[in-house]
């Protein structure tokens, strides 16, 4: 089972539009979940995080935990073309001095005009 | 805003070569990690570094990569003798220890090191 699933896409949405990013995590001990955006060829940019259950809101952006579902999004409001990229989702886990962030192979968003 | 540097931004060398990239993560953090993305792939953890020594490490990370904390600055990758399937980008990142709500395990990326293996 892989450890953080997300869908490849291509997402595509109007420009405007609300864009749903979904991701579902294995390890019921994760303990801080991240949304990462990646342009090609560019490192992962940190978009929000969130560690508590619920919505967690920063501007156009709305990340949304479940942990009983295992269950992260992420939602885009008023997408514009230059949220255009890869969005990756990311779950943290630590124990004692060990820890990893794990990625998901991430949702490629294309915003139409 | 606080960056990790890490050079150089790419490099070519000839399998069988060895390569060290390096990293200059943010001066509070203690916490250190190298990540790999082939093309076209996800970003995969390779290990993590605390306290000058490894944490954790992946199934990829095997006796042919090495890292190193020579000073108290920067943060080394060696790998001994390159494969061609090691043509990759390279991200090194740090992040503090704490609480998440003080924006502890939130990892800070480099912008990255090409690798390309002839």
């Amino acid at each position: 089972q892989k450890e953080v699933e997300q869908n490849s896409g291509p997402l595509s949405v109007p420009e405007g539009a609300i864009a749903s990013l979904n991701c579902t995590y294995s390890d019921r001990g994760s303990q801080s979940f991240f949304w990462y955006r990646q342009y090609s060829g560019k490192s992962p940019e940190l978009i929000m995080f969130i560690y508590s259950n619920g919505d967690k809101e920063d501007g156009r952006f709305t990340a949304q935990l479940n942990k009983a579902s295992q269950y992260v999004s992420l939602l885009i409001r008023d997408s514009q073309p230059s949220d255009s990229a890869t969005y990756l989702c990311a779950v943290f886990i630590s124990a004692g001095t060990a820890s990893k962030l794990t990625f998901g192979t991430g949702t490629r968003l294309q915003v139409t005009l | 805003e606080p960056e990790v540097t890490q050079t150089p931004s790419h490099q070519v060398t000839q399998m069988g070569q060895e390569v060290i990239l390096r990293c200059v993560p943010i001066s509070n953090h203690l916490y250190f990690y190298w990540y790999r993305q082939i093309l076209g792939q996800k970003v995969e953890f390779l290990v993590s570094f605390y306290n000058n020594e490894i944490s954790e490490k992946s199934e990829i990370f095997d006796d042919q990569f090495s890292v190193e904390r020579p000073d108290g600055s920067n943060f080394t990758l060696k790998i001994r003798s390159t494969k061609l399937e090691d043509s990759a980008m390279y991200f090194c990142a740090s992040t503090q220890p704490g609480h998440p709500s003080s924006g502890a395990n939130v990892l800070t990326f480099g912008a990255g090191s090409r690798l390309t293996v002839l």
